[in-house]
């Protein structure tokens, strides 16, 4: 059972547009979530990351928004930059403290064209 | 600068071979994780640890063991490896505390199995 969905596998988006990455879950006792950002032959990097007693979370290009009601959060990046060109995890916690593992998405393959 | 490396990154191995993956991190974290990548699958947890000596399973244990005989390496094992395991691996660190728990990957290990 999947508990962390990200439904599209790839997004296109030209440069300068925003771009905006789906996650859905079901596991109510995730209360962390987090967003990794990932290139071809490198090992995912932290982008941003919102606790569920928050809904928006802001950094520079970068926003999350998370709709506890409805079990989504949302990436937002605008404007869009070609080097945000990568595939882009959900991630989700249940602890807090970070000493269980994540729970992952599939992830975003996202492509930005110039 | 935080660092998580990885003995290797790409490993070719034979059916029944017993492989030893390994992974050091300079931040003096606690929590150290093993992930396997595989395509339209994202991230899945093999194992975590989260002090010396001490383990947990994550979600697809089967066929690997760990080991954490010191606190800044975390060790991999595959007893017998099978072609199924041919995969990426992902090791993660993380720092304890309920307001900090975003794990820092490695590079990741490209491991084949002929």
């Amino acid at each position: 059972d999947q508990q962390v969905k990200q439904n599209s596998p790839s997004l296109s988006v030209q440069e300068g547009r925003i771009s905006i990455l789906n996650c859905d879950y079901t596991n109510s006792m995730f209360d962390y979530f987090l967003w990794y950002k990932k290139y071809p032959a490198e090992g995912p990097t932290f982008l941003i990351s919102i606790s569920s007693i928050k809904d928006k979370n802001e950094d520079g290009r970068f926003t999350v928004f998370l709709n506890k009601s409805a079990k989504h959060l949302s990436l937002h990046i605008v404007p869009s930059q070609p080097g945000d060109s990568a595939v882009y995890f959900c991630a989700a916690s249940a602890d807090g403290g970070g000493a269980d593992g994540l729970t992952f998405g599939k992830g975003t393959h996202l492509i930005i064209q110039p | 600068d935080v660092k998580v490396t990885q003995s290797s990154r790409y490993l070719v191995k034979r059916t029944g071979e017993k492989v030893f993956l390994e992974c050091v991190q300079d931040m003096d974290h606690e929590n150290m994780f093993w992930y396997r990548q595989d395509p339209g699958l994202g991230l899945r947890l093999i194992y975590f640890s989260y002090d010396v000596k001490m383990k947990e399973k994550g979600d697809i244990p089967e066929g690997y063991s760990v080991s954490r005989e010191k606190k800044e390496r975390f060790s991999l094992i595959l007893e017998s490896a099978s072609t199924n395991q041919t995969s990426m691996y992902l090791c993660a660190s993380s720092p304890p505390g309920t307001s900090y728990n975003e794990q820092f990957f490695g590079p990741g290990t490209r491991l084949t199995v002929l």
